[in-house]
């Protein structure tokens, strides 16, 4: 158990709509970070956000946004839902998404499954 | 266009034989990771390396990052059903903002 939650599990919804998927990281952790697994694009890096705000974007698309709250859980949205988004959604977190060498903690990931 | 090319793929052995992992890269990193990740779970780190040549060893794993600091290897002696699952190589970026750029992974099964 790394430390890192991550709600739901399983997630299976139709083109077109919206959903939230939501990230609580270790207890201490600053940052937190998205990431999609795919068959075909392997692990990908959406975004960073760091004690509440966005410090780094990766290949996130301009349907897709994410937040980190005063609390330090993050949420990622995706919108106007593709059959190509269905993935497995990641979040990690790490103490201070700093030195690039620092551990990122890995949740147990969102499955989602756009129909 | 993929920036850390893992070979192979796919690689299926019997419990007992010594197997290598390559993680390849145009690109310079300042840190290079390998994490393993099973069946429903996410990728779990399993070593960090971060200067150029350097070898580290976990147990039966030995890591090495190559003296450019493009390239890396995993290398497994006397394979165990455990090591079973998907090897993940992750390249830290230079510049910019931290972020990892992975590979595509490489899926071990070992056979007992």
């Amino acid at each position: 158990d790394s430390g890192v939650t991550q709600t739901p599990k399983h997630l299976i919804t139709a083109t077109g709509q919206r959903v939230t998927l939501r990230c609580s990281p270790r207890s201490g952790d600053l940052s937190v970070y998205w990431y999609q697994q795919s068959l075909d694009q392997g692990l990908q890096f959406l975004i960073q956000y760091y004690n509440g705000e966005e410090r780094a974007k990766g290949n996130i698309l301009e349907r897709f946004s994410a937040q980190q709250f005063p609390d330090l859980h993050s949420e990622l949205n995706l919108s106007s839902l593709e059959l190509g988004d269905s993935a497995l959604y990641f979040c990690a977190s790490s103490l201070s998404g700093g030195p690039p060498q620092e551990t990122q903690y890995f949740g147990p990931g969102t499955r989602l499954l756009v129909l | 266009t993929q920036l850390l090319e893992q070979s192979p793929q796919f690689l299926s052995i019997q419990e007992g034989e010594n197997l290598t992992v390559y993680c390849n890269s145009s690109s310079v990193f300042s840190s290079l990771q390998w994490y393993r990740q099973e069946p429903g779970e996410g990728p779990v780190l399993l070593v960090t390396v971060v200067t150029g040549g350097e070898v580290k060893k976990l147990k039966r794993l030995t890591f090495q990052f190559g003296d450019a600091r493009k390239d890396s290897s995993l290398h497994i002696t006397a394979a165990q059903p455990g090591d079973t699952g998907l090897y993940l190589c992750a390249g830290a970026r230079i510049q910019g903002a931290q972020k990892l750029v992975f590979g595509q992974g490489t899926r071990l099964t070992i056979n007992p």
